[in-house]
C-alpha cells in the first residue's frame, strides 16, 4: 500500500528554522517525484516544488524560490521541506504528494498535512 | 506561469441535482489538468486526471471534460458526501498551479 506519512505539528517563533518531513512506503521512493502544497488557513491550494529523490532535480514556483528549501534523503525515503526564517505568514497546513513524471505531474497520493503555526 | 481561474467560487446545491465546475487556462495546456477533491480536514483526493480519464475508486458521477483552455467538472446526481472544495491543475508547464478552488455546499 502506497503510504506517505508526514511529520507532526510544529508550533514556532518568528526567525526560527524548521524541517518538516514527508517518508514514503510502499512503493519506489527514487522512481517518483515528490511536490509540496501550501494551504493557509480557509485558503486554496498553492504549489510549491517538486523533488525528485532519484537524482534530486529540483523545480521551484517562483513565489517560493529562496523562501523554502526542499530536499530528499533517498536512503530513508524521506522528502524534506524546510525554512531558515519563519515569517508569521507562514502559517499553514503543508502537504506533499507523491507524482508519476512518467505519466504525468499530479499527485497520486497525498500526505496527510503538516500543520505549521508561526506565532510570537 | 499558467493561470487557472475556476468558476464559480462557491455553489450551494440540492441532492440529485448536477454541478457543472468550470477551468479556464491562461494558455493552451493541452489535456494536462486534473481535478482534485478535499473535504472538509482531508487531504486532496485526485478526482480526475487528463482532463476526462476516470481514477479508480471514484465514484462514476465524477466525470471531466475538455482541453486547451476549457475544462469542465461535472458531478451528476449531487450527494451530501460530495459537500467539498474541488480544485483544478495543471501539469503542462513547470511552475505547476491550481484553481482557486469551488466550494460545493449541499442545501
Amino acid at each position: 500500500e502506497v503510504q506517505l506519512v508526514q511529520s507532526g505539528a510544529e508550533v514556532k517563533k518568528p526567525g526560527e528554522s524548521l524541517k518538516i518531513s514527508c517518508k514514503g512506503s510502499g512503493y519506489s521512493f527514487t522512481s517518483y517525484w515528490i511536490g509540496w502544497v501550501r494551504q493557509m488557513p480557509g485558503k486554496g491550494l498553492e504549489w510549491m516544488g517538486i523533488i525528485y529523490p532519484g537524482d534530486s532535480d529540483t523545480r521551484y514556483s517562483p513565489s517560493f524560490q529562496g523562501q523554502v528549501t526542499i530536499s530528499a534523503d533517498k536512503s530513508i525515503s524521506t522528502a524534506y521541506l524546510q525554512w531558515s526564517s519563519l515569517k508569521a505568514s507562514d502559517t499553514a497546513m503543508y502537504y506533499c504528494a507523491r507524482h508519476d513524471g512518467a505519466t504525468g505531474f499530479f499527485g497520486d497520493y497525498w500526505g496527510q498535512g503538516t500543520l505549521v503555526t508561526v506565532s510570537s | 506561469e499558467i493561470v487557472l481561474t475556476q468558476s464559480p467560487d462557491f455553489q450551494s446545491v440540492t441532492p440529485k441535482e448536477k454541478v457543472t465546475i468550470t477551468c479556464r487556462a491562461s494558455q493552451s495546456i493541452g489535456s494536462s489538468l486534473h481535478w482534485y477533491q478535499q473535504k472538509p480536514d482531508q487531504s486532496p483526493k485526485l478526482l480526475i486526471k487528463y482532463a476526462s480519464q476516470s481514477i479508480s475508486g471514484v465514484p462514476s458521477r465524477f466525470s471531466g471534460s475538455g482541453s486547451g483552455t476549457d475544462f469542465t467538472l461535472t458531478i451528476n446526481s449531487l450527494e451530501a458526501e460530495d459537500a467539498a472544495a474541488y480544485y483544478c491543475h495543471q501539469s503542462s508547464s513547470f511552475p505547476l498551479t491550481f484553481g482557486g478552488g469551488t466550494k460545493v455546499e449541499i442545501k
